[in-house]
């Protein structure tokens, strides 16, 4: 079955850095675009980047804009967000998704808790 | 402030019916797959509908999704007790290359 399971959160200072993994099995990881998505305390879902099955074609949410990069090692069935210079609303559950919303290939992670504070 | 607009938050009584909007534009919502999501904090979201109106397999048909335009709606029929949760509806925009979901609906059966 489909698994995706983010790993990397924490605690950091504002400024600090982290890089969250989301690790994926049970599906062609090499032919599915990924996203990730967060929720931070008290609030809605925030899309937050989106990279092609390929990795190329990154697209980001103008709050994380060159801040964060995500990429990929499809040899290692293996999502990758790194976050730099982060902010303490950057504070939130960050998810990993298929978010497939034409075919319906929607799979998440459980999620991975990120706290930016000092 | 998303560029999908939902209300709020939507009551009703168990058995009762619920709508819930979705208002967007036609860099988005008018040009793309509409999908809805069900969502209690803390879980991953539960996909409710993809492609503006199909569900996945195993869920009710007490859910379905409509799109006109630039707007979508999502009803909920027999309301239950376990439906209480947040609703949030998702696409992408052309515009802005971004992901965009709605600020979120919250449910409450009375």
């Amino acid at each position: 079955q489909v698994q995706l399971v983010e790993s990397g959160g924490g605690v950091v200072r504002p400024g600090g850095s982290l890089r969250l993994s989301c690790a994926a099995s049970g599906f062609n990881f090499n032919t599915y675009s990924m996203h990730w998505v967060r929720q931070a305390p008290g609030k809605g879902l925030e899309w937050v980047a989106f990279i092609r099955y390929d990795g190329a074609y990154p697209e980001y949410a103008v709050s994380v804009k060159g801040r964060f990069t995500v990429s990929r090692d499809n040899s290692k069935n293996t999502l990758y967000l790194q976050m730099n210079t982060l902010r303490p609303d950057d504070t939130a559950l960050y998810y990993c998704s298929t978010l497939d919303w034409g075919r319906g290939f929607d799979y998440w992670g459980q999620g991975s808790l990120v706290t930016v504070s000092s | 402030q998303s560029v999908l607009t939902q209300p709020p938050s939507v009551s009703a009584a168990p058995g009762q019916k619920v709508t819930i909007s979705c208002s967007g534009s036609s860099s988005n919502i008018g040009n793309n797959f509409v999908a809805w999501y069900q969502h209690l904090p803390g879980t991953a979201p539960k996909l409710l509908i993809y492609d503006n109106n199909k569900r996945p397999s195993g869920i009710p048909d007490r859910f379905s999704a409509s799109k006109s335009g630039t707007s979508a709606t999502l009803g909920i029929t027999g309301l239950q007790t376990g439906d209480e949760a947040d609703y949030y509806c998702a696409t992408w925009d052309f515009s802005l290359s971004v992901g965009v979901f709605g600020g979120g609906t919250k449910v409450t059966v009375l």
